[in-house]
């Protein structure tokens, strides 16, 4: 059974880094065709895809957030961390941690509970 | 800022065949790139509905089912049940963007 959790502040400040961590359960991330996903949603609004790292460390940003994102891994403890910089208050939503298992297909099965963050100017 | 569009809302009554299309562009889903749906439920996470054009997930009903057309998707709903309603997401890949794209979200409502 796959499980995975986030974990992190849910209040940070503007201008502030925000670091998240997904912890998994169920998989193991150290073969390239296994990943990560970061996603956000911001209140009443669609989802945005922000980050992937795969299991053989290589890593994919959002084009237009890629400048502030950093994710990375720690196989040891099943973890995944993602990093936002210089956080803003249209950052405010909830962010999920995603592990697609239906490989070869990149569909979304396994997703976390997600984590409300709240950015206050 | 979603690249794919979908329409607000969408209604029917119970019982009744509902769809929600998905459009996007050439460098999405008209590059054929998988399309698959999601469906949440306020306060919880996305549920995947479909994937792979029209694969379901062990346990989804086959009320829901998908198609696509040129740069253009779309989920159907037959034998609407009120356990129904929820927003749906689309998502594809865009190789533009070199992204996972999502689209902008479609309430349905059963009446």
């Amino acid at each position: 059974q796959i499980t995975l959790k986030e974990s992190g502040p849910t209040l940070v400040k503007s201008t502030q880094t925000l670091t998240l961590t997904c912890t998994f359960s169920g998989f193991s991330l150290t073969t390239r065709e296994v990943g990560v996903n970061w996603i956000r949603q911001p209140p009443g609004k669609a989802l945005e895809w922000l980050a992937l790292i795969s299991g053989d460390g290589d890593t994919r940003y959002s084009p237009s957030l890629e400048s502030r994102l950093t994710i990375t891994k720690d196989t040891s403890k099943n973890q995944v961390v993602l990093t936002m910089t210089n956080m803003d208050p249209a950052d405010t939503g909830i962010f999920y941690c995603v592990h697609p298992s239906l490989h070869p297909s990149g569909a979304f099965d396994s997703w976390g509970q997600g984590i409300p963050v709240s950015v206050s100017s | 800022q979603s690249v794919l569009t979908q329409p607000p809302s969408v209604s029917g009554a119970p019982g009744q065949r509902v769809t929600i299309s998905c459009t996007g562009t050439g460098s999405n889903i008209g590059s054929e790139f998988d399309v698959h749906w999601y469906q949440q439920v306020p306060g919880t996470a996305p549920k995947l509905l479909i994937y792979d054009y029209n694969r379901r997930p062990s346990g989804v009903p086959d009320r829901f089912s998908a198609s696509r057309s040129g740069t253009s998707a779309s989920l159907a709903i037959t034998g609407l049940q009120a356990e129904d309603e929820a927003v749906y997401f689309c998502h594809s890949y865009d190789s533009r963007l070199s992204s996972d794209v999502f689209g902008t979200g479609t309430k349905v409502t059963v009446l």
